[in-house]
């Protein structure tokens, strides 16, 4: 079974750009939970979408968000980038609010 | 405070050893439990997962809740160099995911 996917491995982009982040949640699963793992600091919480709707979002300003596709998909979508969201982002999926989730192997944002 | 606290560490153990994660919590809410293995660079790795209060076992890993302490511990048991990596818990409940700040564990041959 294909585990959590997402894309693109590494990206790189200037300050003021958008930065777009896809994930591919496993088969099956249709909650998707997008984190932000910057250097030295642990997973912070960014958004969670469940059958297409956005449930909840962390303490992150507007310009982080997100959609959910009808094929359980998402995308992170980051504008105005800033050199501080320079981070592992990580997207991790699960069948129902509660069960566990798994991750899968980020995508690196570099803003320079 | 902190909704979730883990002790970054770093611990250092001996091969064989057995090895005690802990993290504490302050919110009630928190209803499901899960211990995640992080290599560097990588996502996070699930080990365990849990709901109820007790210790659940696989392998040489064992899951420990008490809700009523608000405290939950994973343990390894003959711990492995291939075991080096840091430690992440992670809490589920009020529609939100708090994950602790990870220990980093080095496991020596």
């Amino acid at each position: 079974e294909a585990g959590v996917t997402q894309s693109p491995t590494h990206l790189i982009k200037t300050r003021g750009q958008q930065a777009t982040l896809r994930c591919s949640p496993i088969s099956g699963h249709t909650s998707v939970y997008w984190y932000q793992q910057a250097l030295g600091l642990g997973l912070q919480f960014l958004l969670w979408y469940d059958e297409g709707e956005e449930r909840n979002r962390g303490n992150f300003p507007p310009r982080f968000s997100g959609r959910q596709f009808p094929n359980y998909s998402s995308e992170l979508n980051v504008n105005a980038l800033e050199l501080e969201d320079s981070a592992l982002y990580l997207c991790a999926s699960s069948g129902i609010q509660g069960d566990e989730q798994y991750f899968g192997p980020g995508t690196r944002l570099t803003v320079t | 405070q902190k909704e979730v606290e883990q002790d970054p560490g770093p611990l250092s153990v001996p091969e064989g050893a057995i090895v005690s994660l802990n993290c504490t919590y302050s919110n009630s809410a928190f209803q499901y439990f899960m211990w995640y293995r992080q290599y560097s660079r990588k996502g996070p790795e699930l080990l365990m997962y849990t709901y109820s209060s007790g210790n659940k076992e696989d392998g040489r890993f064992t899951a420990q809740v008490d809700k009523s302490s608000k405290y939950i511990s994973l343990f390894i048991r003959d711990s492995q160099p291939s075991d080096s990596a840091t430690y992440l818990c992670a809490m589920i409940g009020g529609f939100k995911t708090i994950f602790g700040a990870g220990t980093r564990l080095f496991v020596k041959a």
